[in-house]
């Protein structure tokens, strides 16, 4: 059963608009959560992160926000680059183990 | 190296062989993991290394999958009598510390059962 959902297999957006790619889990016990870019052919890199004592974290055009009521995560890409174009995985965990989604595939169209 | 660095990059094998995937971590990086991501799913959680300590083994899919490390550092996923089910790209991280901290990946190996 997965622990960690994305719904959207793919989403397209206009070069410059916003890309709001959203994540669901059901562990309530989860309390850190990660997302993850991945382009073709290589490992997962690390994109952001956010504990479950904040419910947003800002770095530079990526803003990660968390709604632990809703146990929901949304990752906003603001202006959204051609280069953004990859597979983004949200990653949620407790301790040890991360639960990683199934990802969402990003093309941002110039 | 600068990075986690798997090997194969990729590996074709009979359906019932053994294989053996090998990671080398970050140097320093004291924790471990390996993912696997079967097509169309997403990364499931294999096992985790952390230091001297115990593995926590909870994901492995069957008996026929083991890990090790050896010093702290160099990893090695074993799968005995391959299934095609098996077939998938195995991935590996390490971190610095456990649990809240992102984890660098590998480029995984891509094992096809055939």
């Amino acid at each position: 059963d997965q622990q960690v959902k994305q719904n959207s297999p793919s989403l397209s957006v206009q070069e410059g608009r916003i890309s709001i790619l959203n994540c669901d889990y059901t562990n309530s016990m989860f309390d850190y959560f990660l997302w993850y870019k991945k382009y073709p052919a290589e490992g997962p890199t690390f994109l952001i992160s956010i504990s479950s004592i904040k419910d947003k974290n800002e770095d530079g055009r990526f803003t990660v926000f968390l709604n632990k009521s809703a146990k929901h995560l949304s990752l906003h890409i603001v202006p959204s680059q051609p280069g953004d174009s990859a597979v983004y995985f949200c990653a949620a965990g407790a301790g040890n183990q991360f639960y990683f989604g199934t990802g969402t595939s990003l093309t941002v169209i110039p | 190296g600068a990075g986690v660095s798997q090997s194969p990059s990729n590996k074709v094998t009979e359906k019932g062989k053994d294989v053996e995937l090998r990671c080398d971590p970050i140097s320093g990086h004291t924790a471990l993991y390996w993912y696997r991501q079967s097509l169309g799913q997403g990364l499931e959680f294999l096992i985790y290394f952390q230091g001297n300590s115990a593995p926590d083994k909870s994901g492995l899919p069957s008996d026929r999958f083991s890990a090790e490390r050896t010093g702290g550092s160099v990893s090695t996923l074993t799968i005995q009598r391959t299934q095609q089910e098996d077939s998938a790209v195995y991935l590996c991280a390490s971190s610095l510390v456990r649990g809240k901290a992102e984890a660098f990946f590998g480029q995984g190996t891509r094992l096809t059962v055939v």
